[in-house]
């Protein structure tokens, strides 16, 4: 089964740039989407397609996707953004979610 | 705007059957888009359990699929999900979320319902 491996924790200043990685086999040809998720809420999209910003989400917020390795990218990290994140991927007709990582900002 | 409520009883008892609606305000399910159910056991990570066409067609998490059916009732407007011979291992807050585009099976989930709490124990 396809899996997505994220890293358990991501630390990252105020101000400073958080990255969280998100790796599978040929990821990069397929379309890798991200969640914020914060304690006791449901999870929101942050990312789809790879780059694509929902409606209402910060500009901040970017990512990429080549290779074997999705990653979102957070410019200026707030306090706020303090969270889990999620990446998930589509393969051979059914929907991947990594483990999760969780973002500490200090 | 486009909502999603879960509802269900919050206590299932080990060996029976899970059963969850999701109700949808907002938009006619019968229009399009992808209805799908994720669940989140305490302390861990997201798991995708399956998504639904308003059309019936389905597709299931491989490691559940003996044990799940999702279906669509299109004159409530409600989709729901049934898990058969729980165990404690399927204690989760259970979400429904639809997808993003209208007829791309393999986007994402754009909006989440609240979620709701599902405890398996005698």
């Amino acid at each position: 089964s396809y899996e997505l491996t994220q890293p358990p924790s991501v630390s990252v200043s105020p101000g400073q740039t958080a990255s969280i990685t998100c790796s599978g086999d040929r990821l990069g040809h397929k379309y890798a989407s991200w969640y914020q998720q914060k304690p006791g809420q449901s999870p929101v999209l942050v990312i789809y397609q790879d780059n694509k910003r929902p409606s209402g989400i910060p500009e901040r917020f970017s990512g990429s996707n080549s290779g074997n390795t999705a990653t979102l990218t957070i410019s200026g990290t707030q306090a706020m953004d303090e969270a889990d994140y999620y990446c998930q991927a589509w393969d051979s007709s059914y929907v991947v979610f990594g483990g999760g990582t969780k973002l500490t900002v200090l | 705007q486009v909502q999603l409520q879960e509802s269900g009883p919050g206590l299932v008892k080990p060996s029976e059957t899970l059963s969850l609606i999701c109700t949808v305000s907002g938009y006619s399910i019968s229009s399009g888009y992808y209805w799908g159910w994720i669940r989140q056991p305490p302390g861990k990570g997201l798991e995708w359990i399956g998504t639904i066409y308003h059309s019936g067609s389905t597709y299931y998490n491989p490691s559940l699929k003996s044990r799940v059916t999702i279906s669509v009732d299109t004159s409530k407007n409600q989709f729901s999900l049934k898990l058969s011979s729980v165990t404690a291992a399927d204690t989760a807050v259970y979400y429904c979320a639809k997808s993003r585009e209208m007829a791309s099976v393999s986007d994402a989930f754009d909006i989440w319902g609240q979620g709701t709490m599902v405890t398996v124990s005698s």
